[in-house]
Order: structure tokens, then sequence, then C-alpha cells
């Protein structure tokens, strides 16, 4: 099963709104990734959050973790249609004696011009 | 400093035949992990190497495996391809484990169609 879960799955605006997608977890993490991926492309890091910060800030993004609801949200602002794109959250997660990074099942963005 | 390389991008093969899927890391990391990425289930971890050594494995049949070379470039092999393989393969460098919490340089991914 996925350690995150994003809402929503998808989500339509128009360019200059501000888009905000959330991100569920089930179990205690250290941190907290978002990535970016277009359409059949590589993804790509945008911003790391440790557990002991509440809120992060890059750019036109920013990352709020709330560890005693195990959620997280990316804001993404004045949006452009450039950010089209799917995002994903990633934990840390432990199992079976090793730990690995999980992906959620992320949260397709579509800017309209 | 160059990124993540990826070969091929583009794989096209028959079912029972095995395929070798290669990544180069960014120079300097000693981290790379393998994900497989399909419509159905998301982005799933296939396999971590550090320092040539396979630290961390995912839920996956034995078919799937891989290494990791002394300069961190890594190969991962999938024998007796099934219809189910067809997915983007995707590599990922970081400069430690992930226990150190660091993120990822994807590569670009190998496409993999099996028929």
């Amino acid at each position: 099963s996925q350690q995150g879960e994003e809402d929503p799955q998808a989500l339509s605006i128009q360019e200059g709104e501000n888009a905000t997608m959330n991100c569920s977890y089930k179990t205690s993490i250290n941190n907290l990734q978002w990535y970016r991926q277009n359409s059949g492309r590589g993804l790509v890091h945008l911003i790391l959050i440790r557990s002991n910060e509440r809120e992060k800030h890059s750019g036109r993004l920013r990352v709020t973790l709330d560890t005693s609801k195990k959620s997280s949200s990316l804001l993404i602002t004045a949006s452009r249609a450039a950010d089209t794109a799917s995002y994903f959250c990633a934990t840390p997660t432990r199992g079976g004696g090793y730990q690995k990074v999980t992906f959620g099942t992320g949260t397709k963005l579509q800017v309209i011009p | 400093k160059a990124g993540v390389t990826q070969t091929p991008r583009y794989l096209i093969k028959t079912r029972g035949q095995q395929v070798t899927l290669s990544c180069s890391p960014i120079s300097g990391h000693r981290s790379v992990s393998w994900y497989q990425q399909t419509p159905g289930q998301g982005l799933q971890f296939l396999f971590e190497y550090f320092s040539e050594t396979q630290r961390n494995k995912g839920n996956f049949p034995g078919r799937f495996s891989g290494r990791q070379f002394s300069n961190s470039r890594s190969e991962m092999n999938v024998s007796t391809l099934e219809l189910g393989d067809s997915a983007l393969y995707l590599c990922a460098s970081s400069p430690a484990r992930q226990e150190n919490s660091y993120g990822y340089t994807f590569g670009s991914g190998t496409r993999l169609t099996v028929v």
C-alpha cells in the first residue's frame, strides 16, 4: 500500500491562480519531500521539509508539515502553464529491516493559459 | 555538473527475453535507487545500492536484480520478461543513503515495452 496519498488526484486551474495539493502519510517520518514530474519524464526534486519544521518556502512554493495530523501541503502561488505536471510527496518508510523512500499516488495539475 | 544518465531511453522486448538497463549517477553520488512506474501501481521502489552493496529491496520477484560498480554506475536486469513489466524505470541518485535525508536526483527514465 502507498505510504503517501495525495489529494486531489487531479486539479485544473487558470493561470495566475494558486494551487494547493495535500499529502497524508501513515507512519512517523523524519522528513517529507515533494517532487514534480512532467509527462513521461523523470521526477524533479522540489523541496524537503524535516519533521522539526512546520513551513518551508522556495520561490513560489510553500510547503507545510503537520506531524500530528501526518499531513503536508504544497502551495504553488501565481501558477503558470509551465507548472502543469504531476506532483508527488515522498517519505522514508521502514519495513523488513530496511528503509526506502516511498512515493504517493500523485496529484495531476493542469494550469490553463 | 552532468545529471543522472539512463540508457537506453526506449526499449521494446519480447516476453521471455531479458533486459539490462543502465544508470550513471551524478559524479560523487554514491547511492543509486531504482523505481518502476506504471499507471496502475504508481512509483514502486525496486532497490537501492550504496557503495556497491544492495542496501534496500522492494517487493519484487527475483527476476529483478541489480548491481553497482566501483564508479557508482548501476545496472538493473529483468529476466524472463512478462507483459506486466512494461513500465517507466527510473533511476535516482543521492549523495548518501536515504536515511541521511537527502533528496533524489532522477534520470529521465527508460521506457520498457514488453510485447
